[in-house]
């Protein structure tokens, strides 16, 4: 099973941004309790979004979490400079999880 | 205060083994699945494995089926994760993490242990 995300994506301060996470075979659903995390260099991973469209304590809300069409997304609406960081879903399968390969986002 | 505290960096030769220690502290350590988690330098999250501290039952990622070994020692409220026959490919920060609702996702993560495999 591969876990599929966008490398890299770029958004302007202020702007809107969708990041997604799909899967090689098949559509995510809600069975998949997609869970989104921000990653700053050297630092363990911090959940953003889990089981799809919560949002972790203490996250903005400018974050929120979905199922677009076949795939998971995490919309960042207002999207400001701290934001720049690597983005990694994770998808549960059932005897374990996969996660996608992350996405850089750039706030230029 | 809850948290995850990993044992310090390894350097080993190819071909040996690795055992990373993760002890639990702040909150009752058989009560929530360890996931274990690595990253390759400049590179992505990659799910090991995970174990029911309870029971002592694993799952692991087929990738690593054959020389992984996750264990636990209740009464010290650690988990353990040994990795055997060690290639360069194996040099990552290895985390452990917390597994928190139905699916475990990793939620509180430990401060990772960076293993170097290198000749």
């Amino acid at each position: 099973t591969v876990v599929t995300q966008e490398p890299s994506f770029s958004v302007a301060p202020g702007g809107t941004v969708t990041l997604t996470c799909g899967l090689d075979s098949g559509s995510v659903s809600p069975t998949h309790y997609p869970t989104w995390y921000q990653q700053t260099p050297g630092q363990p991973p911090r959940t953003v979004i889990y089981n799809t469209d919560t949002r972790s304590s203490g996250v903005p809300d400018r974050f929120s979490g979905s199922i677009l069409g076949k795939k998971a997304a995490l919309t960042i609406t207002g999207a400001q400079a701290d934001d720049e960081c690597d983005y990694y879903c994770v998808l549960y399968m059932g005897t374990g999880m996969v996660f996608g390969g992350g996405t850089r986002l750039t706030i230029l | 205060q809850e948290q995850l505290i990993q044992s310090g960096a390894e350097v080993k030769k190819p071909g040996a083994s690795v055992k990373v220690s993760c002890m639990a502290s702040g909150y009752v350590f058989s009560t929530y699945d360890i996931n274990w988690v690595r990253q390759a330098p400049g590179k992505g999250l990659e799910w090991m494995g995970w174990m029911n501290p309870n029971s002592g039952k694993t799952d692991y990622a087929e990738k690593f089926q054959g020389r992984i070994t996750m264990t636990r020692n209740t009464y010290t409220g650690t988990a353990y994760l040994e990795l055997s026959s060690l290639r360069s490919e194996d040099t990552a920060v290895y985390f452990c993490a917390r597994g928190q609702g139905l699916a475990a996702r990793p939620e509180l993560w430990g401060q990772g242990t960076l293993v170097t495999v290198s000749s």
